[in-house]
């Protein structure tokens, strides 16, 4: 099936560092969503986009809905321990409302 | 509180048998969905539906059965068909023809031992 091209596939950082990830496909997407998974649990909804060129926050996340409609990133600012899980994008499309994920960028905090 | 439930969280299976995932949700949404992650890996849709008493598979149907005889309530079976059924496995849920994402439960571990 068709999927996203999400990057990078994993993250070691330091706490307290900026994170960006992103993902491109060839398709138009009518949304663009964010979703973190942790470890042993569903994904949960953190950020949802619905028009190119939109810049939303959700406290320290911020992510944006690319201009071509074909992309968007995530930033996460100053992270903290709690901040580990995977992280998936997914566009929906606007013929059938489904959902074509990316295959997850895992973010892991170095002590 | 509205949500979307899975049960068991762990699941063993004997090579052989067939087990049933349940999944369901109270949330009054018309699509359910059915999701598979390996370790490491991404979601891979296996089956869905957007009305009671109606289907579709997903990419990764084969082995796996569903019914969808009541909207809150989308049971998956994994068959003795699926040779590798080691997985987590994720069951979701949406309002039909809108654009407001999935709901996810917190999943079922299924085991063959």
């Amino acid at each position: 099936g068709q999927q996203l091209n999400q990057s990078p596939q994993s993250m070691f950082i330091q706490e307290g560092e900026d994170v960006s990830m992103n993902c491109t496909s060839s398709s138009i997407f009518n949304t663009w969503l964010w979703y973190k998974q942790e470890p042993g649990e569903g994904p949960v909804l953190l950020i949802a986009l619905y028009k190119a060129g939109e810049l939303t926050s959700n406290g320290r996340l911020t992510a944006q809905f690319g201009i071509t409609r074909k992309d968007s990133f995530l930033n996460i600012s100053a992270s903290i321990p709690s901040d580990v899980g995977i992280y998936f994008c997914a566009g929906q499309l606007r013929d059938n409302y489904q959902l074509i994920w990316g295959a997850g960028t895992k973010l892991i905090i170095k002590p | 509180d509205g949500g979307i439930t899975q049960s068991p969280k762990y699941l063993f299976r004997k090579e052989g048998q067939n087990v049933t995932l349940s999944c369901e949700q109270n949330l009054n949404h018309d699509a359910m969905y059915w999701y598979r992650q390996d370790p490491g890996q991404g979601l891979r849709l296996i089956y869905y539906s957007q009305i009671v008493n109606d289907f579709q598979k997903g990419d990764i149907a084969e082995g796996y059965s569903v019914s969808r005889e009541k909207k809150e309530s989308f049971p998956l079976t994994v068959t003795s068909a699926q040779k590798n059924p080691t997985a987590f496995y994720l069951c979701a849920s949406s309002i039909r023809g809108r654009d407001y994402g999935y709901t996810f439960g917190s999943g079922t571990r299924l085991t063959v031992v």
